[in-house]
């Protein structure tokens, strides 16, 4: 079966450190990998996509990076977080029935 | 003018009754639509997908494509109380998913 795994569940970083978050899917081979962000109450923004490996496109200009270093490995990284990086951050991989999300990253930047 | 725009509630309904949904789109060419749910503190959950005019029904759920007027609704019958959430309106664009901000409902016993 195809499933989609994202950690950690929470974090809490103070101002100014790095940040590394993982995506792996299983199950599927080549997938469109994507990394969005949801502040509180509001909608969500896509951050990254990738097509494969290697291949990243960024959607906004932001502190953040990402890098796909194996076909289904996705990583969401920061060299220096600040407090406006504070959010829910989802991976999300595209299948046949739609897009389906990990169960996502709480993110708190003090 | 966002891609996809929604209201953002909420909406409150009593049990058991109709709850409308609705969502607006920029792009004539957009060819398919997704309705999620994301419950308080959870990642979005796939309702729904429509890509051709009319109604696709599912259980309790039904959505509404009106390409002309550039808008597409999701219909919850006999809402329960387990509803409550927020539902989001997705479009592809390209590689992509273009998500509306979402509207929350709440469905009160």
């Amino acid at each position: 079966s195809q499933t989609i795994h994202q950690w950690p569940a929470t974090l809490v970083q103070p101002v100014g450190s790095p940040l590394s978050l993982e995506c792996t899917v299983e199950g599927t081979s080549n997938p469109n990998l994507y990394w969005y962000r949801q502040a509180a109450g509001r909608g969500l923004q896509l951050l990254f996509y990738s097509v494969g490996i290697g291949q990243i496109s960024s959607e906004v200009p932001q502190n953040l990076s990402a890098s796909r270093p194996q076909d289904r490995q996705f990583i969401l990284s920061s060299k220096k977080l600040l407090l406006s990086d504070s959010g829910f951050y989802l991976c999300a991989w595209k299948s046949r029935a739609g897009y389906t999300f990990g169960s996502g990253t709480r993110l708190t930047v003090v | 003018q966002k891609e996809v725009e929604q209201n953002s509630g909420p909406l409150s309904v009593p049990e058991g009754a109709i709850a409308s949904l609705n969502c607006t789109y920029s792009d004539r060419g957009s060819q398919s639509f997704f309705w999620y749910r994301q419950y308080s503190g959870k990642s979005p959950e796939l309702i729904m997908f429509i890509y051709s005019n009319g109604d696709k029904e599912d259980g309790r759920f039904t959505a509404q494509l009106n390409k002309a007027s550039q808008y597409v609704s999701l219909l919850i019958r006999d809402s329960q109380p387990s509803d409550s959430a927020t539902y989001l309106c997705a479009a592809p664009r390209g590689n992509m998913l273009t998500f509306g901000g979402g509207t929350r409902l709440m469905v009160k016993p």
